[in-house]
């Protein structure tokens, strides 16, 4: 079983839509996770931080259930240049391998006219 | 802004070669990271450092080393490229975990083919 487990989509919705994907993640002693979006041929860019609490940053939220040991991503009134993919990851501990992130595979995201 | 410079960015090696990857980051950052990317895999650890001179493993270290010898800089060297390296290579650098503003910043990548 992978360490952190993403649906790799791809997820084609209509421009407006909102769309939620969900990632899981097995290393309990994980500390700190992320959304990170990642554009075709380019390098992974943070998108959000995701806590505990719940966070929002204008039309994403990303929530984090430590109980159910899953992260979510919600995008509101998603627009055609939200099309990416988007990375689900982890980071451990603050000794040794905490310094370690470990991504998902990726959810893909097209939004279409 | 914080930059982190892959200096090649497109490469094609023989199978056999050895094969030098810089990184180079300007935010004195303490962590650096070597990941590669390959379809259907997502990103994969190679190496990391937390310091000058200190590394560790990642998830597929067989094949590759690393030198820190600056902490500016961090290289990953193939010592016998085979094909099975062919792949994106993508460098990343952050503060230590727990410090503010510990964000992972990646540079623009290393495609690279080896024939």
């Amino acid at each position: 079983r992978k360490e952190v487990e993403q649906d790799p989509g791809p997820f084609n919705v209509p421009e407006g839509a909102t769309v939620a994907f969900n990632c899981t993640y097995s290393n309990s002693a994980s500390q700190s996770f992320f959304w990170y979006r990642q554009d075709c041929r380019k390098e992974p860019k943070l998108l959000m931080s995701v806590y505990s609490s719940g966070n929002e940053d204008g039309r994403f939220t990303a929530q984090l259930n430590r109980a159910s040991q899953y992260i979510s991503l919600l995008i509101r009134d998603s627009k055609l240049s939200d099309s990416a993919t988007y990375l689900c990851v982890s980071r451990g501990g603050v000794t040794g391998g905490g310094n370690k992130l470990t991504f998902g595979t990726g959810t893909q995201l097209k939004v279409e006219l | 802004d914080v930059k982190v410079t892959q200096s090649s960015r497109y490469l094609v090696k023989r199978t056999g070669e050895k094969v030098f990857l810089e990184c180079v980051q300007d935010m004195d950052h303490e962590n650096m990271f070597w990941y590669r990317q390959d379809p259907g895999l997502g990103l994969r650890l190679i190496y990391f450092s937390y310091d000058v001179k200190m590394k560790e493993k990642g998830d597929i270290p067989e094949g590759y080393s690393v030198s820190r010898e600056k902490k500016e800089r961090f290289s990953l060297i193939l010592e016998s490229a085979s094909t099975n390296q062919t792949s994106m290579y993508l460098c990343a650098s952050s503060k230590l975990p727990g410090t503010k503003g510990n964000t992972i910043y990646f540079g623009e990548g290393s495609w690279l083919t080896v024939v």
